[in-house]
């Protein structure tokens, strides 16, 4: 069965300094997706990206960053230079194809919280 | 604008009583989840739907009933039978269930039950 790990319960640093999340997961399938949502203090889980288990290539967006390795199943998460509006519960999942459904679910990790302190 | 609206942002029963959660979308999505979490906990599956009139249980499915009567609306009922409802329900829509679309979330329903 599908699992997402995430062993880091709670994170606390100081605004500017760098932060990495962590996820492993677990899969049989071959074909597979990985995502990070982020969800404030607000509850309402926001999207940040998707990666499919094809493509191992890092991604960089603003202060955003993602390290994707399949020989570990590892999807990880840096924050550069955080802020205070980063204060936020970050979840990892993963999505797999069903042979028993027509389509596929998400199975989430149990998240970290992250505080950026000023 | 485009979203998923939940109501209400709090709600308050007495034991006993079912309880129904709002969840619209206009997003013209096909597929509709109900998620369930519990505080320091990771959100787990109720309820999902890949297209109006037909709908599969999740992981925990007990205690809990829904329906897709339009495309738009995907309502959760919380009845007597859950033994423990107290928790934060998100509502979630995807273009289709298929692979690798991205799940879009409501903004919850907090549910408290004494």
């Amino acid at each position: 069965a599908q699992k997402v790990t995430q062993a880091q319960t709670e994170i606390s640093v100081v605004e500017k300094e760098d932060v990495t999340l962590d996820c492993v997961y677990e899969t049989r399938d071959t074909t597979y997706y990985l995502f990070w949502y982020k969800q404030p203090p607000s509850g309402e889980l926001v999207f940040l990206i998707r990666r499919n288990s094809f493509d191992e290539q890092n991604e960089i967006s603003g202060r955003y960053s993602w390290n994707f390795q399949k020989s570990t199943s590892s999807f990880n998460f840096t924050i550069t230079a955080s802020q205070v509006v980063d204060s936020a519960v970050y979840f990892c999942a993963l999505s797999e194809a069903r042979e028993e459904t027509s389509g596929s679910r998400l199975t989430f990790g149990e998240g970290t919280q992250l505080t950026v302190n000023p | 604008d485009g979203g998923i609206t939940q109501s209400p942002k709090y709600l308050f029963r007495k034991e006993g009583q079912n309880v129904t959660l709002s969840c619209e979308q206009n997003l013209n999505h096909d597929a509709m989840y109900w998620y369930r979490q519990d505080p320091g906990q990771g959100l787990r599956l109720i309820y999902y739907s890949q297209i109006v009139n037909d709908f599969q249980k999740g992981d925990i499915a007990e205690g809990y009933s829904v329906s897709r009567e339009k495309k738009e609306s995907f309502p959760l009922t919380v009845t007597s039978a859950q033994k423990n409802p107290t928790a934060f329900y998100l509502c979630a829509s995807s273009i289709t269930q298929g692979i690798g679309y991205e799940q879009y979330f409501g903004p919850g329903t907090r549910l408290t039950v004494t």
